[in-house]
């Protein structure tokens, strides 16, 4: 089956670190890679995507994630977190099941981030 | 620009009691589906849709009905709840087209008492 990995369930951060959020995913085949965010009592937005081209993905917020096909992962990063970014992250991939079939997404459990001052 | 409008926001049951959750989008999605999130595990998928009139079971569908009667509309209905059902509901909705990302609601906190 499907599943999603995101390593760690907490990363705490000093303002102006950089960060990296780690997701592995179980399958090879084609996939569709997604980023959300979740902040405080709100619903999820979309940070960023990968669907082909360039394995390296700019997002919303100066946060990208790099696409490696044969590591299965898709790791999120920025270079320099703000207060703000204090939020919950959540990878989801979507998977090609068969030609013309349908697409499932499948989120991994989140990773909190707190970013301190 | 409303995008993912969910109804309640806040709801507290006993156990036994019924009630339904609303999803209303209006940007003429084709696909809308019904996750809960609890800490620890993400989100899960109960049942899904992909056009009016047609549903399908999720990842958890065990205690919850569905029904899209209108495109813009997707109920989510507990027809006797549990302290199981304690959860965090979120409504999404995508295209039709491939690698469409889903857009979510705001989420609705219900308790089971």
């Amino acid at each position: 089956a499907q599943s999603v990995t995101q390593l760690d369930s907490q990363v705490p951060v000093f303002e102006e670190a950089p960060v990296e959020l780690r997701c592995n995913y179980s399958s090879s085949v084609s996939v569709y890679l997604f980023w959300y965010v979740q902040y405080p009592n709100q619903g999820l937005q979309l940070l960023l995507k990968y669907l082909s081209g360039s394995t390296l993905v700019k997002g919303i917020n100066g946060f990208e994630a790099e696409f490696n096909k044969s590591q299965t992962s898709f790791h999120l990063r920025k270079p320099s977190v703000h207060i703000s970014d204090t939020a919950e992250y959540f990878c989801a991939v979507s998977w090609i099941l068969t030609q013309g079939g349908s697409e499932k997404l499948v989120f991994g459990k989140g990773t909190k981030l707190t970013v301190n001052p | 620009n409303a995008g993912v409008t969910q109804t309640p926001k806040f709801r507290v049951l006993k156990t036994g009691q019924s009630m339904t959750l609303l999803c209303a989008q209006d940007m003429n999605h084709e696909y809308m589906y019904w996750y809960r999130q609890d800490p620890g595990m993400g989100l899960r998928l109960i049942h899904y849709s992909v056009g009016e009139g047609t549903t399908a079971k999720g990842e958890v569908p065990d205690g919850y009905n569905v029904s899209r009667l209108k495109k813009q509309n997707f109920l989510l209905g507990l027809e006797s709840a549990a302290p199981s059902q304690t959860s965090v509901y979120f409504c999404a909705s995508c295209g039709r087209r491939r690698n469409q990302p889903q857009h979510f609601g705001d989420g609705t906190r219900l308790s089971i008492l």
